[in-house]
């Protein structure tokens, strides 16, 4: 079972609609983070958060620590959205060290 | 301020052969961290410098290697390419340790044939 996982894997939008990524995770963390990745490859962090809910622009992320959960949702979403949605966490105990990520959720927003 | 540079974009490399990358990190910050990212595994963490230290190393092996030099700049080394090794290597930097936000490269594309 890998320790962070996504869902859903793939989420295909009409132009406007809400959307909610998912991410649970089964170890302790200090951090976590949201990342976007274009087709080009390079990644974009959007949030990295320990408590509570960020807000930017049409973008909110959540997390729940007790719950070990997090969730990215986009408002009234837009063609320029569709991108790779990564969730990250930062474990500083495992064996991985560094950041461990999750499969990603790959969105398409249709006009 | 410039962002997270790193060169070159797309490398082929032949069986056997090594290989070497770099990326420069935005100016000021000290952390640089190194994954891999293929279709069949996702991203994988490799490892993390600051200040020219290995601070965490992931599960790979010891073919991969980096270095970090004075001035923030990281290269990261893989020695006899195995065919595995094709992948999106992105770097990220960050002020202090990737606990704070971090700025990712647009990654070096690597085919080994």
């Amino acid at each position: 079972k890998n320790e962070v996982e996504q869902s859903p894997q793939n989420l295909t939008a009409q132009e406007g609609e809400f959307i909610t990524i998912n991410c649970s995770y089964s170890v302790g963390i200090s951090a976590l983070h949201w990342l976007q990745q274009h087709p080009g490859g390079g990644i974009v962090s959007l949030f990295m958060l320990s408590s509570g809910k960020k807000k930017h622009g049409r973008l909110i992320a959540t997390i729940n620590i007790q719950e070990k959960h997090s969730s990215l949702h986009i408002t009234a979403s837009h063609p320029r959205d569709s991108a790779v949605y990564i969730c990250a966490v930062l474990n500083y105990g495992g064996s991985q060290g560094n950041l461990i990520f999750g499969k990603g959720t790959k969105l398409s927003v249709k006009p | 301020k410039a962002g997270v540079t790193q060169t070159p974009r797309y490398l082929i490399k032949t069986r056997g052969q090594q290989v070497t990358l770099s990326c420069s990190p935005i100016s000021g910050h000290r952390s640089v961290s190194w994954y891999q990212q293929t279709p069949g595994q996702g991203l994988q963490f490799l490892f993390e410098y600051f200040s020219e230290t290995q601070r965490n190393k992931g599960n790979f092996p010891g073919r991969f290697s980096g270095r970090q030099f004075s001035n923030s700049r990281s290269e990261m080394n893989v020695s006899t390419l195995e065919l595995g090794d094709s992948a999106l290597y992105l770097c990220a930097s960050s002020f202090f340790t990737v606990n704070t936000e971090a700025f990712f490269g647009q990654g070096t594309r690597l085919t080994v044939v």
